[in-house]
């Protein structure tokens, strides 16, 4: 069946450093892509999407290409900021389930350190 | 905005008890869900209603039961709870499932004793 898979964390880096989480994704068809971003104490925010291969999402300073060849979806930023804080899903559309259902990811969380 | 409203923000139940969990959201979307989230495991899906007036399982759907009163509101029952439904309950509704985005509430944290 179609899966996500992202990094375990936590992952601290210190403001300003270059943020990297990998995502790869098990699919039938043609999936879309998101990443979703979880705030302390919050519900998940959409972050950003991809819906076809080689579209890049980016939303606050973040990107994700959709790699249908390598079938990943890795969420880059250049600098980050300790407002960064939160924990990250990778995410996909089972278009092929009945409901076009989300599956997520574990989730990776994200420390900044100023 | 609201958004997606939940109510309420934190329980505590003792084994057996039951209660709902209510969700109400003011977009005027089609599709409405209920997830849980613990620890390591990601978000779970438990029943969803992608339209008023249907209700489906999702991955986790045993020990509870859901209703879709109308186009805004679905809620979530736990008829004899259990220690293995502690978790925190997220309710999100969507404009037409597939790709659109998912708009989540703030959650429920739920500690069955």
């Amino acid at each position: 069946g179609n899966s996500v898979t992202q990094m375990e964390g936590p992952v601290t880096l210190s403001e300003e450093a270059f943020l990297t989480i990998n995502c790869t994704y098990t699919a039938t068809g043609y999936p879309s892509l998101f990443w979703y971003v979880q705030y302390p104490g919050e519900g998940l925010q959409l972050l950003l999407k991809a819906t076809k291969a080689d579209d890049k999402g980016s939303n606050k300073g973040f990107e994700a290409t959709y790699r249908k060849e390598t079938t990943s979806f890795h969420l880059e930023k250049g600098s980050v900021q300790v407002s960064d804080s939160a924990v990250y899903f990778c995410a996909l559309s089972d278009h092929g389930g009945s409901q076009g259902n989300l599956i997520f990811g574990k989730g990776t969380k994200l420390s900044v350190k100023p | 905005n609201a958004g997606v409203t939940q109510t309420p923000k934190f329980q505590v139940l003792k084994t057996g008890q039951s209660m709902t969990l209510q969700c109400a959201q003011d977009m005027n979307h089609n599709s409405m869900y209920w997830y849980r989230q613990d620890p390591g495991m990601g978000l779970r899906l438990i029943y969803y209603s992608a339209s008023e007036g249907t209700t489906d399982k999702g991955e986790v759907p045993n020990g509870y039961n859901v209703s879709r009163l109308n186009k805004r509101e679905f809620s979530l029952r736990l008829e004899s709870a259990a220690p293995s439904q502690t978790s925190v309950y997220f309710c999100a509704s969507s404009d037409r499932g597939g790709s659109s985005p998912l708009h989540f509430g703030n959650g429920t944290r739920l500690t069955v004793t």
